[in-house]
């Protein structure tokens, strides 16, 4: 079974501070995707990262996929108040399954 | 349409009673997912469908639940003799291809009292 563990699950800052989210899987994906989500609508994708190793910025957002193509992290900088939001990242397999991370609760305080 | 588009919007139902979820994907999209989320958790994969066939459905909670696609377009999952424990929003959405964009439906808020 496919599993994606996403931590922190829950995390308050304040604004201009800078933070990591992690995604880890025991199993290899053919594409890593983060999407982020507000209350009362579905996600909406931030990035999909297909290469082990590749790295991708979305202004203040950088993400990454590990070399084996089992992990990534989401590095936001200077967060802002508007960046407040459930942050999840979900693993696509070759079969075409998409399997989701347990999120992670971001609240950024001004 | 121009995107996912899931009926109701908001169901509230009594224990025991049998409900249906629709899911209209984008036009299309060959593959197409449900997923369950609770309050602020994240999303519980439940089947995937890949035209009308369902490669994957191991993600189902039980046999009280079931979903079909006709036509490679819509869907509908079915929740048979609903437990209070099936409260949740469910949520579909649809993707063209392997390593796309998975487009969200606004999901489908289900209380059962």
């Amino acid at each position: 079974t496919q599993l994606l563990e996403q931590s922190p699950q829950f995390l308050s800052i304040q604004e201009g501070e800078n933070l990591t989210v992690y995604c880890n899987s025991s199993s290899v994906f053919s594409s890593l995707q983060w999407y982020r989500q507000e209350p009362g609508e579905g996600p909406v994708l931030l990035v999909t990262v297909v290469t082990g190793g590749e790295v991708k910025k979305l202004k203040r957002l950088t993400f990454q996929f590990g070399d084996a193509r089992k992990d990534s992290s989401l590095h936001i900088t200077a967060a802002q108040p508007g960046d407040t939001g459930l942050y999840l990242c979900a693993g696509g397999s070759q079969g075409g399954k998409l399997i989701f991370g347990q999120g992670t609760e971001l609240s950024v305080k001004p | 349409g121009a995107g996912v588009s899931q009926s109701p919007s908001n169901k509230v139902t009594e224990k025991g009673k049998d409900v249906e979820l629709r899911c209209d994907p984008i036009s299309g999209h060959t593959a197409l997912y449900w997923y369950r989320q609770s309050l602020g958790q994240g999303l519980e994969f439940l089947i995937y469908f890949q035209g009308n066939s369902a490669p994957d459905k191991s993600g189902l909670p039980s046999d009280r639940f079931s979903a079909e696609r006709t036509g490679g377009s819509v869907s509908t999952l079915t929740i048979q003799r609903t437990q209070q424990e099936d409260s949740a929003v469910y949520l579909c959405a649809s993707r063209e291809g392997r390593n796309t964009e998975a487009f969200f439906g606004q999901g489908t808020r289900l209380t059962v009292v």
